[in-house]
C-alpha cells in the first residue's frame, strides 16, 4: 500500500518568504508527527496530531511555525517569514494510533533551503 | 535536553565485521526502545525494537542488547554488509505514550 507522501521533495526559497509543506499520511493512521532534521543532526520533534487535534505543539521553534490537519488526513506545516536557520529536512510520520510502541512510518521528507 | 544519548557519531567497519552502537537514557519510565535505519534521501524506517522484560532481541544480523540497571541499550550489526551503510537512530518512549525521544544518530559505513 501507499506510504507517507510528502511534497514538495525539495523547496528553495528566499529569506522572508512563507512556505507550506504537505504530508499525506498512511490511510487510517490517526497519529501524525512532524520532525525537523538538520544536517548531521537527529530528529527534532515539532508537533503531534491525534486526528485533527494537536495536543502537543511543544516542539515548534517559534510562532513563525504552525501546522494544521484536516479530515484526519492531510497535514500542512507552514513556516512564515523564513530564516536561514530554518534550512533543514522536514519529516512527517504517521502511526495507527498515538502510541510509542507503534512504528512510526516516515515519509522521505521535504528538503528546505533558505537563500 | 536530550533524553537519549547515542554514540559513536560515526563508525567505519570492514565487510563482515561487527558494528556496535550504544545508547543511554535517563528517564526510568521509558519502556520501549526502537532502532530506526535511515538511508540517504529517505525517511527513517523501524529496524528492530525491544522492551525491558528481555535483555536481548535478535532479528537476522541485528541484535539489541538491553541493560536496565545501567539504563543502556545497544545495537549490534553482525557480519556487516555494504548495504548496511546508513544512519542508525536509537529512540525511547513509554509504551503507551505517543512521543519518541531520538538519539542524535550514528552514521555507519561498511567498506567492501
Amino acid at each position: 500500500g501507499a506510504g507517507v507522501s510528502q511534497s514538495p521533495s525539495n523547496k528553495v526559497t528566499e529569506k522572508g518568504k512563507d512556505v507550506e509543506l504537505r504530508c499525506d499520511p498512511i490511510s487510517g493512521h490517526t497519529a501524525l508527527y512532524w520532525y525537523r532534521q538538520s544536517l548531521g543532526q537527529g530528529l527534532e520533534f515539532l508537533i503531534y496530531f491525534q486526528g485533527n487535534s494537536a495536543p502537543d505543539k511543544s516542539g515548534l521553534p517559534s510562532d513563525r511555525f504552525s501546522a494544521e490537519r484536516t479530515g484526519g488526513s492531510v497535514s500542512t506545516l507552514t513556516i512564515q517569514r523564513t530564516q536561514q536557520e530554518d534550512s533543514a529536512v522536514y519529516l512527517c510520520a504517521s502511526s495507527p494510533q498515538g502510541q510509542g510502541a507503534q512504528p512510526q512510518h516516515f515519509g522521505d521528507g521535504t528538503r528546505l533551503s533558505i537563500l | 535536553q536530550q533524553q537519549v544519548k547515542q554514540s559513536p557519531q560515526s563508525l567505519i567497519v570492514q565487510k563482515g565485521g561487527i558494528s556496535i552502537i550504544n545508547c543511554a537514557y535517563e528517564n526510568t519510565a521509558f519502556d520501549y526502545f526502537p532502532w530506526y535505519q535511515q538511508f540517504p534521501g529517505k525517511g527513517p524506517a523501524l529496524l528492530i525494537a525491544i522492551r525491558p522484560d528481555v535483555s536481548e532481541k535478535k532479528e537476522g544480523r541485528f541484535t539489541i542488547s538491553f541493560n536496565k540497571s545501567a539504563k543502556q541499550f545497544s545495537l549490534h550489526i553482525m557480519d556487516s554488509q555494504p548495504g548496511d551503510s546508513a544512519t542508525y537512530f536509537c529512540a525511547a518512549s513509554m509504551y503507551a505514550d505517543y512521543k519518541l525521544s531520538f538519539g542524535a544518530g550514528t552514521t555507519v559505513t561498511v567498506r567492501a
